[in-house]
């Protein structure tokens, strides 16, 4: 079945700086990859959706990239602000299921 | 547009207890799915309704947890009985289509927890 690994580790970084998350995953490819914000408290809100014949999307200061040759996806915030600070979920599509399964977080504190 | 609904935002029950949440979809949204969040975890998939059929539902334990969604527009999530292992955060989310191409809305869940 399909594994999805996050970056296990919290990850802290300074304002202003470029914050990058990983998404791996076995297996097969996923024809889309979602990725979802989700603070404490609240569920995931949607923020981006890649299709696996598309290498980059671009939304304000986000940025997703996706590799089915490494079975990875990167999650890129620029010019990040204390206010990005939440977990971030990616979530696969599974084959003639219709339905997506998520990764189990990455947690991104940004510093003042 | 409404976001999606879903109550009571907090219970507490004692294992063996029974209970229920229910989900109102954002209206139009002919797919809802159930996940449950165990602390840390990402969310995992319960059942996936269509309209008021049944998609998915491989990952639910059938043996306490029933879900229903009668007249295709709010649904019903059931435990009976609860064990200690289902105090988890309970999602609700709908789509507009039945493949993953759209972003889903999830509610803001439903936290049980089970002494």
């Amino acid at each position: 079945s399909q594994k999805i690994e996050q970056n296990s580790e919290a990850l802290n970084i300074q304002e202003g700086k470029t914050a990058t998350l990983t998404c791996n995953y076995t297996n097969y490819s996923p024809a889309y990859l979602q990725w979802y914000r989700q603070d404490p408290g609240r569920g995931p809100v949607f923020l981006l959706l890649i299709r696996e014949n598309e290498k980059e999307k671009r939304k304000e200061r986000l940025k997703v990239t996706f590799d089915t040759t490494l079975k990875q996806s990167l999650f890129h915030i620029t010019a990040s602000q204390p206010a990005d600070s939440a977990t971030y979920l990616c979530a696969l599509d599974v084959p003639r299921g219709g339905k997506l399964i998520f990764g189990q977080g990455t947690e991104l504190s940004v510093k003042p | 547009e409404a976001g999606v609904a879903q109550s009571p935002r907090y219970k507490i029950i004692e294992k063996r207890q029974s209970v229920a949440f229910w989900c109102n979809p954002i209206s139009g949204h002919a797919t809802l799915y159930w996940y449950q969040q165990i602390l840390g975890q990402g969310p995992k998939l319960l059942i996936q309704f269509q309209n008021n059929g049944v998609v998915d539902d491989s990952q639910l334990p059938k043996d306490r947890f029933s879900a229903e969604r009668l007249k295709g527009v709010d649904s019903t999530l059931k435990i009976q009985p609860a064990k200690l292992e289902d105090s988890a955060v309970y999602l609700c989310a709908s789509s507009l289509g039945a493949r993953p191409n759209y972003g889903y809305t999830f509610g803001s869940g439903t936290r049980l927890t089970v002494v």
